[in-house]
């Protein structure tokens, strides 16, 4: 099975902030692989997928990289509303897991 | 605007079953492969399940292979979960999720029902 390592599993930052959120596969996934967004007592939202793709509507501070097996995103400008715990989850192969998740407080 | 909507949760002892549903509309259901994930308390996402769009091949997590069974109604736009032999760590928020067009990422999410085996 395909194991997602997503680090740092915490982080806390500021309002304007740079932050970067790293996804390790154990082997390759090409670009295969989603981030999504949850916040508290609400459903999770698809920010990004096949690793770059920005989903309409997401606001343009999100951003999705990809190096090999390690993926990469990014909130250019942290933003109040961006406090939530983000996921990845990879698609190349069955069963489709998704990382630990990585809760952002601002 | 695509709209999913879970029910069929609710508190179910260990070793118990349910059924859950997921309403489907806003799209056509029949062309889009559907997952089912769920979200225990304390715990990070978890996939469980997904179904391709005509129902021919279903894959699951190891976790619950062999109890859950997915299916769907492509007449009826609805997606199902069975679960069995359920046990305490079941326990959680399931949703259900579109994939989006061409891929298999979760594109729309419903709004998710709770699922709690206790005795």
């Amino acid at each position: 099975d395909i194991h997602l390592t997503q680090s740092p599993s915490f982080l806390s930052s500021s309002v304007g902030d740079r932050v970067t959120i790293t996804c390790r596969a154990n082997r390759d996934i090409n670009k295969f692989l989603a981030w999504y967004q949850q916040k508290p007592g609400k459903a999770p939202k698809l920010l990004i997928y096949a690793a770059y793709t920005l989903k309409s509507g997401v606001p343009s501070r999100f951003s999705g990289s990809r190096s090999g097996t390690e993926f990469t995103l990014t909130i250019s400008s942290l933003q109040p509303e961006d406090s939530a715990t983000y996921y990845c989850q990879q698609l190349s192969d069955y069963p489709l897991v998704f990382g630990g998740g990585t809760k952002v407080e601002i | 605007q695509v709209q999913l909507v879970e029910s069929g949760g609710g508190v179910v002892q260990p070793g118990g079953s349910l059924r859950l549903s997921c309403a489907a509309s806003g799209f056509t259901f029949k062309n889009f492969h559907m997952h089912w994930v769920r979200r225990a308390p304390g715990k990070g996402l978890e996939w469980l399940s997904l179904i391709e769009y005509d129902g021919r091949r279903t894959y699951y997590a190891d976790s619950v292979k062999d109890r859950f069974t997915i299916s769907r109604d492509n007449y009826r736009n609805t997606l199902f979960l069975q679960l069995n032999s359920l046990r305490t760590e079941d326990t959680g928020i399931y949703y259900c999720g579109k994939v989006v067009p061409g891929g298999h990422d979760i594109d729309d999410w419903g709004q998710g029902t709770l699922v709690t085996v206790s005795s």
